[in-house]
């Protein structure tokens, strides 16, 4: 059964920092893994998309990695803003017909 | 159109009400999905569509009932409700089922009394 683990559950850092956000998963075997951000109380924005082809992907200031082969994905994001406060939700497909499987999220403060 | 409209933002309900959520996108969208999210939880799938038809139902109690009008619409229609069921309810949308990216709305934050 998969699983997917987020660590650490929550991250405190000073704005400017580049900061890296984990995500792990028992079964390497996934079709593709999707960051989202979730702000308090509002739906989830989509970030990145990673087929499980592809090693990597960017999209301004965040840079998603993925490596199957040991369970694992990296969200690292450049020069934190106080905006960037918010919690970071990696959820993994395991294949075309399965459903998202959600980790437990990071949520980050990003203090001016 | 990028995206997926959720009405209403905020919603009280007593446990003998009958209320319903709607959800709305025009991306052309043909997979439709209906989450659950508790506080400091990650969402839980409930209801998948795919091309207006009802897919997965994840074992969902019989007071939430999914209906699919058309291709952009989904409604979630409610009924004696308890107070546990209270949550942020979210719909997202994908191309199609099956290895697309998700697209989420803002949710309905539903408060049962």
């Amino acid at each position: 059964k998969q699983e997917v683990t987020q660590i650490p559950a929550a991250l405190s850092v000073p704005e400017g920092e580049n900061l890296v956000l984990n995500c792990s998963f028992t079964d390497s075997a996934i079709y593709n893994l999707q960051w989202f951000r979730q702000d308090p109380g509002k739906g989830l924005t989509s970030l990145l998309l990673i087929q499980s082809s592809q090693r990597e992907q960017t999209s301004g200031r965040l840079n998603a990695s993925l490596d199957k082969s040991s369970g694992r994905s990296t969200l690292y994001i450049a020069a934190s803003q106080p905006g960037d406060s918010a919690t970071y939700l990696c959820a993994v497909r395991p294949n075309p017909g399965g459903k998202l499987i959600f980790g437990q999220g990071t949520e980050l403060s990003v203090k001016p | 159109d990028t995206e997926v409209t959720q009405t209403p933002k905020h919603l009280v309900m007593g446990m003998t009400n009958k209320k319903s959520l709607k959800c709305e996108q025009h991306m052309g969208h043909r997979a439709m999905y209906w989450y659950k999210q508790k506080a400091k939880k990650p969402p839980e799938l409930m209801f998948v569509y795919s091309y207006e038809k009802l897919s997965i139902n994840e074992s969902v109690p019989s007071r939430f009932s999914p209906e699919c009008p058309n291709s952009s619409l989904l409604n979630l229609h409610l009924h004696a409700l308890q107070p546990e069921d209270s949550a942020l309810y979210l719909c997202a949308s994908s191309r199609a089922w099956g290895g697309y990216g998700y697209t989420f709305g803002s949710g309905t934050r539903l408060t049962v009394v």
